[in-house]
């Protein structure tokens, strides 16, 4: 989506954190969020966080918004192989179109 | 429960062809969507439909129709297939009010040659 961006590849050794990077555009933006996708299969949802939300923890994941500087970053604790895939964030606005609108999206690969 | 069934996984059209793409969803979710989904671009939208009854154009539309059936289906048609139209389609879904939980289908992919 042009109003998302993402890094495109990321590479860590299992057992290291991962954080994946995303920077989005339209500071109405209410909801934030991020997505899994494994090879073959469609999007799953990760977590997401609301804008004014700073952090949000959810077991492995950590979530940082900086509503200022429109940056919002996942952090993967204790990556594993598992954990290889591709990582989308996206934007949702309550107002106008309702709909998510995607990064390029990041592949995560974990090498053990 | 299946949640979210799309039909073809796979097609190979000739150019010019015309074919569509099926969803339905069982979760009786108000709103559904059509994105595409290429490499490097991420998922773009093609239309999505709000409510049964109403179909909207999303940042990629040209080349695709629509139609909200019911509640349940919402199917992309391409009417004159073109290269550029060879991608991965997702179909969507999500319940009016919810926080953006996005429920996907797993995929068509199609190629035009």
């Amino acid at each position: 989506g042009e109003d998302v961006e993402q890094s495109l590849f990321l590479s860590v050794r299992e057992g290291d954190s991962s954080v994946i990077n995303c920077t989005y555009t339209d500071s109405s933006s209410t909801y934030l969020y991020w997505y899994k996708q494994e090879p073959g299969a469609g999007l799953q949802l990760l977590t997401y966080i609301f804008s004014n939300m700073d952090m949000k923890q959810d077991q492995r994941l950590t979530v940082l918004l900086n509503k200022k500087d429109k940056h919002l970053s996942l952090r993967i604790a204790d990556t594993q192989t598992g954990d290889s895939a591709i990582y989308f964030c996206a934007e949702f606005m309550d107002t106008g179109r309702r709909a998510l609108t995607f990064g390029s999206g990041t592949r995560l690969q974990v090498q053990p | 429960n299946a949640g979210v069934t799309q039909t073809p996984k796979f097609q190979v059209l000739k150019t010019g062809q015309s074919m569509t793409l099926q969803c339905a969803q069982d979760m009786n979710h108000n709103s559904m969507y059509w994105y595409r989904q290429d490499p490097g671009m991420g998922l773009r939208l093609i239309y999505y439909s709000a409510s049964e009854g109403t179909t909207d154009k999303g940042e990629v539309p040209n080349g695709y129709n629509v139609s909200r059936l019911n509640k349940r289906e919402f199917s992309l048609r391409l009417e004159s297939a073109a290269p550029s139209q060879t991608s991965v389609y997702f179909c969507a879904s999500i319940h009016s009010g919810n926080t953006g939980e996005l429920f996907f289908g797993e995929g068509s992919r199609l190629t035009v040659l």
